[in-house]
C-alpha cells in the first residue's frame, strides 16, 4: 500500500511558471525524499529532507516539511519544459530502513 | 561513479515461465533495494538486501524471490509468472550509514508478461 497521497495528481503549467506540489503521509517518518521520474523511465533523486528539518533548497527546488501536519511540499521555481515529468515523494514510514514507501506522484506537465 | 545498471532493459515472457532481473549498485554501495511499479499499484516495495541478507521484504508471493552477492550485485526472481506481473522493476541502491539514506535508482526492466 502506498504511504502518501499526492496533490494535484496532475497539473499543467507554461514555462517560467512556478510549480507546488503536496504531499500527505500517514506515519512517523525519519526523513521524506523527492524523485522525478520521465515517462517511464527509472527514478532521479531530487532532494531529501530529514525529520528535523523544516525546509531545505536545492537549485529551483524548495521542499517544505510539516511533521505536525504529515505533509510536504515540492516547489519547481522558473520551470522548464523539460521539468515535464512525474514526481513521487517518498518516505522511510519511520523504519529507519532502506525501505521506500512512495505517493502516487503528480504528472507535471510544462508547456513552451 | 557510474550508475545503478540494470539488465536486461525490457523482457517479454509467457505465463508460466520464470524470469531473473539483474541489478548492479554504485560502486561502495552494500544495499540494494527492488520496486515494482504498475499503473494500477504505483511503486511498490519488494525487499532490500544488505550484506547479502534480505533485511525487509514487501507484500509479494513468495514467487518473488532475490539475493545479493558478495560484491553487493543482486537479482530478484519471479517464477510461474502471471499477466500481473507485468511491471517495470526498479533496483536502487544505497551507502546505508546506518539510517535511511538517499537511494539511487537504476533504469528498470520492463517486464511484459503474456
Amino acid at each position: 500500500s502506498q504511504q502518501g497521497e499526492e496533490d494535484p495528481q496532475a497539473l499543467s503549467i507554461q514555462e517560467g511558471e512556478n510549480a507546488t506540489m503536496n504531499c500527505s503521509y500517514k506515519t512517523s517518518i525519519n526523513n521524506l525524499q523527492w524523485y522525478r521520474q520521465n515517462s517511464g523511465r527509472g527514478l532521479v533523486h531530487l532532494i531529501l529532507i530529514r525529520s528535523n528539518e523544516r525546509e531545505k533548497h536545492s537549485g529551483r527546488l524548495r521542499v517544505t516539511l510539516d511533521t505536525s501536519k504529515k505533509s510536504s511540499s515540492l516547489l519547481i521555481t522558473a520551470s522548464r519544459a523539460a521539468d515535464t515529468a512525474s514526481y513521487f515523494c517518498a518516505t522511510d514510514a519511520g523504519t529507519g530502513f532502506q525501505k521506500l514507501v512512495f505517493g502516487t506522484g503528480t504528472r507535471l506537465l510544462v508547456s513552451p | 561513479k557510474a550508475g545503478v545498471t540494470q539488465t536486461p532493459r525490457y523482457l517479454i515472457k509467457t505465463r508460466g515461465q520464470q524470469v531473473t532481473l539483474s541489478c548492479s549498485p554504485i560502486s561502495g554501495h552494500r544495499s540494494v533495494s527492488w520496486y515494482q511499479q504498475t499503473p494500477g499499484q504505483g511503486l511498490q516495495f519488494l525487499f532490500e538486501y544488505f550484506s547479502e541478507t534480505q533485511r525487509n521484504k514487501g507484500n509479494f508471493p513468495g514467487r518473488f524471490s532475490g539475493r545479493q552477492f558478495s560484491n553487493s550485485r543482486s537479482e530478484m526472481n519471479v517464477s510461474t509468472l502471471e499477466l500481473g506481473d507485468s511491471a517495470l522493476y526498479l533496483c536502487a541502491s544505497s551507502l546505508e550509514t546506518g539510517g535511511s539514506d538517499t537511494q539511487y535508482f537504476g533504469p528498470g526492466t520492463r517486464l511484459t508478461v503474456l
